[in-house]
Protein backbone atom coordinates (compact mmCIF):
# COMPACT_ATOMS: atom_id res chain seq x y z
CA UNK A 1 0.00 0.00 0.00
CA UNK A 2 1.29 3.33 -0.81
CA UNK A 3 -0.55 5.37 1.45
CA UNK A 4 -1.39 8.79 0.73
CA UNK A 5 0.40 10.41 -2.40
CA UNK A 6 0.76 13.67 -3.79
CA UNK A 7 1.44 15.29 -6.54
CA UNK A 8 3.58 16.94 -7.50
CA UNK A 9 6.30 17.58 -4.82
CA UNK A 10 7.29 20.75 -5.26
CA UNK A 11 5.68 23.81 -7.48
CA UNK A 12 7.06 27.60 -7.90
CA UNK A 13 3.93 29.61 -9.32
CA UNK A 14 3.86 33.44 -10.32
CA UNK A 15 1.54 35.38 -8.97
CA UNK A 16 -2.17 34.88 -10.79
CA UNK A 17 -1.06 31.58 -12.28
CA UNK A 18 -3.44 28.61 -11.39
CA UNK A 19 -2.54 25.17 -10.64
CA UNK A 20 -4.20 21.87 -9.06
CA UNK A 21 -2.64 19.52 -5.91
CA UNK A 22 -3.54 15.79 -6.42
CA UNK A 23 -4.23 13.59 -3.29
CA UNK A 24 -4.89 10.10 -3.61
CA UNK A 25 -5.01 7.44 -0.98
CA UNK A 26 -5.27 3.24 -1.37
CA UNK A 27 -6.48 2.67 2.22
CA UNK A 28 -9.99 2.83 1.29
CA UNK A 29 -10.91 5.71 3.61
CA UNK A 30 -14.27 7.82 3.37
CA UNK A 31 -12.70 11.59 4.61
CA UNK A 32 -9.97 13.28 3.23
CA UNK A 33 -8.79 16.72 4.02
CA UNK A 34 -6.29 19.77 2.88
CA UNK A 35 -4.08 21.61 5.03
CA UNK A 36 -1.40 24.22 4.81
CA UNK A 37 1.95 24.66 7.42
CA UNK A 38 3.61 27.85 7.86
CA UNK A 39 6.34 27.90 10.23
CA UNK A 40 5.04 28.76 14.04
CA UNK A 41 1.34 28.40 13.41
CA UNK A 42 1.04 24.32 12.96
CA UNK A 43 -1.33 22.40 9.98
CA UNK A 44 -4.42 24.66 9.22
CA UNK A 45 -7.33 22.85 7.73
CA UNK A 46 -8.62 24.60 4.44
CA UNK A 47 -11.24 21.79 3.21
CA UNK A 48 -12.07 18.65 4.00
CA UNK A 49 -14.09 15.67 2.37
CA UNK A 50 -16.03 13.83 5.12
CA UNK A 51 -17.10 11.14 2.72
CA UNK A 52 -17.49 10.82 -1.27
CA UNK A 53 -19.56 13.74 -2.79
CA UNK A 54 -19.26 16.08 0.08
CA UNK A 55 -16.70 18.60 0.90
CA UNK A 56 -17.05 21.78 3.52
CA UNK A 57 -14.97 24.34 4.79
CA UNK A 58 -12.17 24.26 7.27
CA UNK A 59 -10.27 26.97 9.16
CA UNK A 60 -8.66 29.01 6.13
CA UNK A 61 -10.30 27.80 2.69
CA UNK A 62 -10.39 31.80 1.19
CA UNK A 63 -8.40 31.42 -2.19
CA UNK A 64 -9.01 27.79 -2.97
CA UNK A 65 -11.72 25.21 -4.43
CA UNK A 66 -11.94 21.01 -3.40
CA UNK A 67 -12.92 17.91 -5.50
CA UNK A 68 -13.73 15.02 -4.32
CA UNK A 69 -13.40 13.39 -7.59
CA UNK A 70 -13.84 9.57 -5.90
CA UNK A 71 -13.71 7.71 -3.22
CA UNK A 72 -10.06 7.75 -3.64
CA UNK A 73 -9.11 11.21 -5.18
CA UNK A 74 -9.53 14.26 -3.31
CA UNK A 75 -7.72 17.75 -5.38
CA UNK A 76 -7.14 21.17 -4.00
CA UNK A 77 -7.07 24.17 -7.20
CA UNK A 78 -5.91 27.36 -6.63
CA UNK A 79 -7.35 29.62 -9.08
CA UNK A 80 -5.54 32.74 -8.95
CA UNK A 81 -2.20 31.93 -6.91
CA UNK A 82 -1.08 34.56 -4.29
CA UNK A 83 2.43 35.11 -2.73
CA UNK A 84 0.32 34.42 1.00
CA UNK A 85 -0.10 31.21 -0.52
CA UNK A 86 3.82 30.25 -0.36
CA UNK A 87 3.21 27.51 1.90
CA UNK A 88 3.63 23.32 2.51
CA UNK A 89 0.53 21.65 1.43
CA UNK A 90 -0.40 18.43 3.14
CA UNK A 91 -3.41 15.82 2.23
CA UNK A 92 -4.48 13.19 4.83
CA UNK A 93 -7.17 10.81 5.03
CA UNK A 94 -9.09 9.02 7.99
CA UNK A 95 -11.28 5.92 7.82
CA UNK A 96 -13.93 8.13 9.16
CA UNK A 97 -14.68 11.60 10.35
CA UNK A 98 -15.20 11.05 13.47
CA UNK A 99 -13.14 13.01 16.16
CA UNK A 100 -11.23 9.86 17.19
CA UNK A 101 -10.32 8.80 13.80
CA UNK A 102 -6.28 8.66 13.13
CA UNK A 103 -5.40 11.07 10.14
CA UNK A 104 -2.92 9.65 7.77
CA UNK A 105 -0.30 11.88 6.06
CA UNK A 106 1.04 12.56 2.76
CA UNK A 107 4.46 13.76 1.79
CA UNK A 108 3.27 17.41 0.92
CA UNK A 109 4.06 19.28 -1.92
CA UNK A 110 6.15 22.59 -1.13
CA UNK A 111 4.50 25.36 -3.03
CA UNK A 112 6.29 28.86 -3.67
CA UNK A 113 4.29 31.44 -5.32
CA UNK A 114 6.46 34.39 -6.59
CA UNK B 1 -13.82 26.79 20.27
CA UNK B 2 -10.87 24.64 20.49
CA UNK B 3 -7.21 25.39 20.96
CA UNK B 4 -3.66 23.92 21.42
CA UNK B 5 -1.00 26.06 22.90
CA UNK B 6 2.55 24.31 22.23
CA UNK B 7 4.92 26.36 25.12
CA UNK B 8 8.28 25.70 23.45
CA UNK B 9 8.97 26.14 20.03
CA UNK B 10 12.26 23.95 20.48
CA UNK B 11 13.73 22.40 22.37
CA UNK B 12 17.74 21.22 22.20
CA UNK B 13 18.67 17.67 24.35
CA UNK B 14 21.57 15.82 24.32
CA UNK B 15 21.51 12.27 22.75
CA UNK B 16 20.55 9.55 25.81
CA UNK B 17 18.72 12.54 27.87
CA UNK B 18 15.35 12.74 29.20
CA UNK B 19 13.20 15.15 27.06
CA UNK B 20 9.41 16.64 27.50
CA UNK B 21 7.67 18.84 24.85
CA UNK B 22 4.81 20.38 26.75
CA UNK B 23 0.93 20.94 25.49
CA UNK B 24 -1.83 22.70 27.07
CA UNK B 25 -5.23 22.66 25.27
CA UNK B 26 -8.32 24.43 26.01
CA UNK B 27 -11.58 23.09 24.96
CA UNK B 28 -15.69 23.00 25.73
CA UNK B 29 -16.23 19.92 25.18
CA UNK B 30 -14.40 16.66 25.85
CA UNK B 31 -11.70 16.01 24.15
CA UNK B 32 -9.51 13.47 22.43
CA UNK B 33 -5.80 13.87 21.92
CA UNK B 34 -2.71 13.19 19.56
CA UNK B 35 0.72 13.41 19.19
CA UNK B 36 2.75 13.91 15.72
CA UNK B 37 5.70 13.65 14.39
CA UNK B 38 7.13 14.83 11.39
CA UNK B 39 10.56 14.01 10.19
CA UNK B 40 12.77 16.29 7.68
CA UNK B 41 10.82 16.62 4.61
CA UNK B 42 8.41 14.15 5.49
CA UNK B 43 4.58 13.91 6.12
CA UNK B 44 3.42 13.53 9.73
CA UNK B 45 3.08 10.16 11.48
CA UNK B 46 0.68 9.20 14.42
CA UNK B 47 3.08 8.71 17.48
CA UNK B 48 -0.09 8.47 20.01
CA UNK B 49 -3.37 9.12 20.82
CA UNK B 50 -5.31 9.50 24.08
CA UNK B 51 -9.39 8.52 23.50
CA UNK B 52 -10.43 7.33 26.86
CA UNK B 53 -9.53 4.97 29.86
CA UNK B 54 -5.63 5.52 31.38
CA UNK B 55 -4.51 8.59 31.73
CA UNK B 56 -0.40 7.05 30.30
CA UNK B 57 -0.47 6.59 27.02
CA UNK B 58 1.92 4.59 25.51
CA UNK B 59 3.42 5.27 21.87
CA UNK B 60 5.66 4.49 19.10
CA UNK B 61 9.39 5.05 19.04
CA UNK B 62 9.72 4.78 23.36
CA UNK B 63 7.36 7.70 23.73
CA UNK B 64 4.46 8.32 26.48
CA UNK B 65 1.98 10.86 27.11
CA UNK B 66 -0.25 12.05 30.89
CA UNK B 67 -3.51 13.69 30.01
CA UNK B 68 -3.86 15.55 32.58
CA UNK B 69 -7.88 16.61 32.53
CA UNK B 70 -7.29 19.07 36.06
CA UNK B 71 -4.21 20.85 34.28
CA UNK B 72 -5.48 20.43 30.94
CA UNK B 73 -2.08 19.43 29.54
CA UNK B 74 -0.85 16.35 27.36
CA UNK B 75 3.08 16.26 27.60
CA UNK B 76 4.87 14.05 25.71
CA UNK B 77 7.80 12.77 27.01
CA UNK B 78 10.89 9.99 26.19
CA UNK B 79 13.15 8.90 29.19
CA UNK B 80 16.33 8.57 26.44
CA UNK B 81 16.07 10.21 23.52
CA UNK B 82 18.42 9.06 20.13
CA UNK B 83 19.94 11.35 17.27
CA UNK B 84 17.31 10.26 15.11
CA UNK B 85 14.24 11.43 17.56
CA UNK B 86 15.03 14.53 15.84
CA UNK B 87 12.53 15.71 14.51
CA UNK B 88 9.08 18.62 14.83
CA UNK B 89 6.06 17.37 17.40
CA UNK B 90 2.82 18.30 16.96
CA UNK B 91 -0.02 18.29 19.53
CA UNK B 92 -3.39 18.19 18.26
CA UNK B 93 -6.67 18.09 19.65
CA UNK B 94 -10.08 17.14 18.29
CA UNK B 95 -13.58 16.84 19.81
CA UNK B 96 -17.31 16.84 19.00
CA UNK B 97 -18.79 20.30 19.00
CA UNK B 98 -21.80 22.08 17.99
CA UNK B 99 -23.36 19.06 16.99
CA UNK B 100 -21.64 17.90 14.17
CA UNK B 101 -20.37 14.78 12.58
CA UNK B 102 -17.15 16.34 12.09
CA UNK B 103 -14.89 16.39 14.75
CA UNK B 104 -12.44 18.76 13.74
CA UNK B 105 -8.73 18.16 14.36
CA UNK B 106 -6.82 21.36 15.57
CA UNK B 107 -2.70 21.61 15.76
CA UNK B 108 -0.38 23.23 17.92
CA UNK B 109 2.81 25.21 16.73
CA UNK B 110 4.70 22.58 16.74
CA UNK B 111 8.12 21.83 18.77
CA UNK B 112 11.27 21.68 16.98
CA UNK B 113 13.47 18.22 19.22
CA UNK B 114 16.94 18.81 18.37
CA UNK B 115 19.11 15.25 19.68
CA UNK B 116 22.50 16.52 19.92
CA UNK B 117 25.74 13.85 19.95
Amino acid sequence: NAGVTQTPKFQVLKTGQSMTLQCAQDMNHNSMYWYRQDPGMGLRLIYYSASEGTTDKGEVPNGYNVSRLNKREFSLRLESAAPSQTSVYFCASSLLAGENDEQFFGPGTRLTVL
Amino acid sequence: AQSVTQLDSQVPVFEEAPVELRCNYSSSVSVYLFWYVQYPNQGLQLLLKYLSGSTLVKGINGFEAEFNKSQTSFHLRKPSVHISDTAEYFCAVSGNAGGTSYGKLTFGQGTILTVHP
